[in-house]
């Protein structure tokens, strides 16, 4: 099994530009989550999605976007890239079980740069 | 807002020498997972405490939980360099819902040298 792969692994963008980062699971996990992680500041958690069809803002959401239309896949959009999302994105996923959480399992990030 | 706090914010053992980091949190949990993330990797699931467990031990990994005073610890045992990594606590609350949502640390580096 692959676990959860992130595409691409490295980009450069121009502020104002526009692009979509892919996150594939394929451990039929049903809550899939996007992170951002900058120096001194941990793991921001951006959006999450409980669901196929479904998603929700999490702490720092403002100049993303998110769609869940299949199970396996969760994408993040930046329609106007500005260079404070400059950062590395993780995806994460985890399956549930009753209410309390369950390990979260993250893809290897991606590299972002807005000049 | 962060929920877990971890301490100290970095570390440098020799090996075969324990490691300790710390994790202080604010609110009432369900349960509190350490993570690994290696350098140019994404994060890896270590172990999970329970709020009603004390603690916890998978290999050279042990790991305490004190509810009372809002705290865990992580313990390595007889480090090795591969250990070299930063590494993260995670906590849920346990109300208002947020049982599907971590909220992570800033992390401890550990280096360990050869």
């Amino acid at each position: 099994n692959a676990g959860v792969t992130q595409t691409p692994k490295f980009r450069v963008l121009k502020t104002g530009q526009s692009m979509t980062l892919l996150c594939a699971q394929d451990m039929n996990h049903e809550y899939m989550y996007w992170y951002r992680q900058d120096p001194g500041m941990g793991l921001r958690l951006i959006h999450y999605s409980v669901g196929e069809g479904t998603t929700a803002k999490g702490e720092v959401p403002d100049g993303y976007n998110v769609s869940r239309l299949k199970k396996q896949n969760f994408l993040l959009g930046l329609e106007s890239a500005a260079p404070s999302q400059t950062s590395v994105y993780f995806c994460a996923s985890s399956y549930s079980k009753g209410v309390s959480n369950q390990p979260q399992h993250f893809g290897d990030g991606t590299r972002l740069s807005i000049l | 807002s962060q929920q877990g706090e971890e301490d100290p914010q970095a570390l440098s053992i020799q090996e075969g020498e324990n490691a300790t980091m710390n994790c202080s949190y604010k609110t009432s949990i369900n349960n509190l997972q350490w993570y690994r993330q290696n350098s140019g990797r994404g994060l890896v699931h270590l172990i999970l405490i329970r709020s009603n467990e004390r603690e916890k031990h998978s290999g050279r990994l042990r790991v305490t939980l004190d509810t009372s005073k809002k705290s865990s610890s992580l313990l390595i045992t007889a480090s090795r360099a591969a250990d070299t990594a930063s590494y993260f606590c995670a906590t849920d609350a346990s109300s208002g819902g947020s049982n599907y949502k971590l909220t992570f640390g800033k992390g401890t580096l550990l280096t360990v040298n050869p």
